[in-house]
């Protein structure tokens, strides 16, 4: 069965610290791969997502993601951390032809100001 | 425009009992995705609507059942209520299937099940 890993369930940074969050998926075809962010609180939203071209991609809050398709790997970054990024991080995977997203487990980020 | 809206925002109910949710997607979004959010579980799919078909289903029992409507609104069911099904059921609109430019999500409809 598919699944998503993310490594790191509690990360806890200071503020300009860099950040990368690890997610890995276990599928050897076609994907379609997510970042979502959830603010305490909030709903959640779409910070990134890649379908092709590019393996490295921008999204939203100076947030990207560098999609390594040896490595099975679609790791979030961001080079300086503020206070306001404090939320829980989910990595989402759909498949070519499947229209289920496939979750992982979420990673909690603290930021300390 | 308006965001996806999920009605009620906060519900409880007694076991055995059965419960209906509603999800409004954003206009012109064609796909509604229904999510079960957990504390020990995750965020696990329960399934997705497109003009009126369900186009896939998760692995939940089949007291989990849902529709959608010809203006795209859909609804979700669970009957014989359990004490584990208490979750935030989460709502996603897409204009296209499988989500090619992102979901967006409404704030829950957060069930208690006692």
């Amino acid at each position: 069965a598919q699944s998503v890993s993310q490594h790191n369930h509690h990360v806890i940074l200071s503020e300009a610290a860099s950040l990368e969050l690890g997610c890995n998926y276990s599928y050897g075809g076609t994907v379609n791969l997510f970042w979502y962010v959830q603010y305490p609180g909030q709903h959640l939203q779409l910070l990134l997502k890649y379908f092709s071209g590019d393996p490295l991609v921008k999204g939203i809050k100076g947030f990207e993601a560098e999609f390594i398709k040896s490595k099975f790997s679609f790791n979030l970054r961001k080079p300086s951390v503020q206070w306001s990024d404090t939320a829980e991080y989910f990595c989402a995977v759909n498949t070519g032809g499947n229209y289920q997203l496939i979750w992982g487990a979420g990673t909690k980020l603290i930021i300390k100001p | 425009k308006a965001g996806v809206t999920q009605t009620p925002r906060y519900l409880i109910k007694t076991r055995g009992q059965q419960v209906t949710l509603s999800c409004s997607p954003i206009s012109g979004h064609r796909s509604v995705s229904w999510y079960q959010q957990t504390p020990g579980q995750g965020l696990q799919f329960l399934f997705e609507y497109f003009s009126e078909t369900q186009r896939n289903k998760g692995n939940f029992p089949g007291r989990f059942s849902g529709r959608q409507f010809s203006n795209s609104r859909s609804e979700m069911n669970v009957s014989t209520l359990e004490l584990g099904d208490s979750a935030l059921y989460l709502c996603a609109s897409s204009s296209t299937l499988q989500g090619a430019r992102g979901y967006t999500f409404g704030s829950g409809t957060r069930l208690t099940v006692v």
